[in-house]
């Protein structure tokens, strides 16, 4: 069974802290892993990282993939109050990689 | 562009009514999807459709159905609600070819009492 874990369930940092978000998963024919960003309302698409791509880099994110542990993570550096989010982790899965598989994700509460 | 849109936004049922939740998107994506999100359960796949003209039942379809409208437009139909079907829902798109990132609208709170 195809399966996506995130850890920790939910983090409190300070402002200007690092964090480091986890995703681990299994999947029968790996493809590639999906970071989203969830506030309030829809997820947002952050990274995607296929089985070519190791590392990611968009402003204070960075995620690496790591293929041989099945697992990825998630960077944010100097965090900021805007960061507070929930942070989903997805694989493709089925034929075609046509559906999604997410994790339970990770709250971040960024404090001041 | 409006992306993916979802209407209602919120609505109040009680158990036993039916209603039907619609989507649609303006980005000329092949598939459309449906999920529901619980606390501590983060996003299940109720139904998807891969092209216009098919339909395929996900991880959690029990309880409902759904229609393919035409390419832009994707509902999720709940003939008899019960409480275990309040929830957010979540209307998604993507393109059939290419990339796997889906497209996701604002989403719908139901409450069934």
């Amino acid at each position: 069974e195809d399966k996506v874990v995130q850890s920790p369930l939910s983090l409190v940092v300070h402002e200007g802290d690092t964090v480091t978000l986890n995703c681990s998963y299994e999947v029968t024919n790996f493809r590639s892993l999906l970071w989203y960003k969830q506030e309030k309302k829809a997820p947002t698409f952050l990274f995607m990282l296929t089985s070519s791509g190791i590392e990611k880099k968009s402003g204070r994110l960075s995620s690496i993939l790591d293929k041989k542990e099945l697992f990825s993570i998630l960077n944010i550096t100097a965090t900021q109050t805007g960061d507070s989010a929930v942070y989903l982790c997805a694989v493709p899965v089925g034929g075609g990689g046509n559906k999604l598989t997410f994790g339970t994700g990770t709250q971040l509460k960024v404090e001041l | 562009n409006a992306g993916v849109t979802q209407t209602p936004k919120f609505q109040v049922l009680k158990t036993g009514q039916s209603m039907t939740l619609q989507c649609a998107q303006d980005m000329n994506h092949n598939s459309m999807y449906w999920y529901r999100q619980d606390p501590g359960m983060g996003l299940r796949l109720i139904y998807y459709s891969a092209s216009e003209g098919t339909t395929d039942k996900g991880e959690v379809p029990n309880g409902y159905n759904v229609s393919r409208l035409n390419k832009r437009e994707f509902s999720l139909r709940l003939e008899s609600a019960a409480p275990s079907q309040t929830s957010v829902y979540f209307c998604a798109s993507k393109l059939l070819a290419g990339g796997y990132e889906q497209y996701f609208g604002p989403g719908t709170r139901l409450t069934v009492t």
